[in-house]
């Protein structure tokens, strides 16, 4: 358990379908991430939230929509998904001034 | 363009066989090298941080190791608990984080 909680951790759904992945976190951590990680390839940063202000998008399609309401919560909304974008996705904080990253069990997205 | 490769993709070793895992890296300005381990369907586990050449870290039977251009993750008397995938990753000057695609182990008992 590293204190990065991830809901849900499955999901399927259709082209035309909204949805949202939620990611908390309970160590106190300023910065938290989301990436990507597909089958045979690196993780993929998507976005980088510091103290709750975005601070990198890394050339993310819009149909891929972040929220980071406070520094413990981050959300990833999903609509119109094409199905390449099925992947594990990975939540990870680090705390302010520290390195390494924690990361959550992630939230298996299949998109049909 | 930071990067980092990783080397084998895949490796199996017998109990006991002892092995050592390489990370390659090109990025401007190294603020760090990191070493996970992955699960199969759960997120990557934490394991080392280095910042410097010639710096070393040691947990249970893992030892990595930092040069300027590469990262080795030492295994010693390997046990099939060990089995997982060892990932890498970089912080530049550019403070994100690059990820390699990962080393698959597999320590048969």
């Amino acid at each position: 358990e590293t204190g990065v909680t991830q809901t849900p951790r499955h999901l399927v759904m259709g082209m035309t379908n909204k949805k949202s992945l939620k990611c908390e976190q309970h160590l106190g951590h300023n910065a938290m991430y989301w990436y990507k990680q597909s089958a045979k390839k690196p993780l993929e940063l998507m976005f980088v939230y510091n103290f709750k202000e975005q601070t990198e998008n890394n050339s993310v399609p819009s149909r891929f929509s972040p929220e980071c309401p406070n520094s413990s919560h981050l959300f990833l909304h999903l609509h119109t998904l094409q199905p390449e974008d099925s992947a594990l996705y990975l939540c990870a904080s680090r705390p302010t001034g520290g390195h390494e990253q924690y990361f959550g069990p992630g939230t298996r997205l299949t998109v049909t | 363009e930071d990067q980092v490769t990783q080397s084998p993709e895949a490796l199996r070793l017998q109990e006991g066989e002892s092995s050592s895992l390489n990370c390659s890296y090109t990025v401007s300005g190294l603020r760090g090298l990191f070493w996970y381990r992955q699960d199969p369907g759960k997120g990557p586990e934490f394991l080392f941080t280095l910042y410097s050449a010639g710096e070393e870290k040691e947990k249970e039977r893992l030892k990595a190791t930092l040069t300027k251009k590469e990262s080795f993750l030492h295994i010693t008397a390997p046990k099939p608990e060990d089995s997982a995938t060892y990932l890498c990753a970089v912080q530049a000057n550019g403070q994100n984080f690059v990820f390699g695609p990962g080393t698959r182990l597999s320590v048969l008992p």
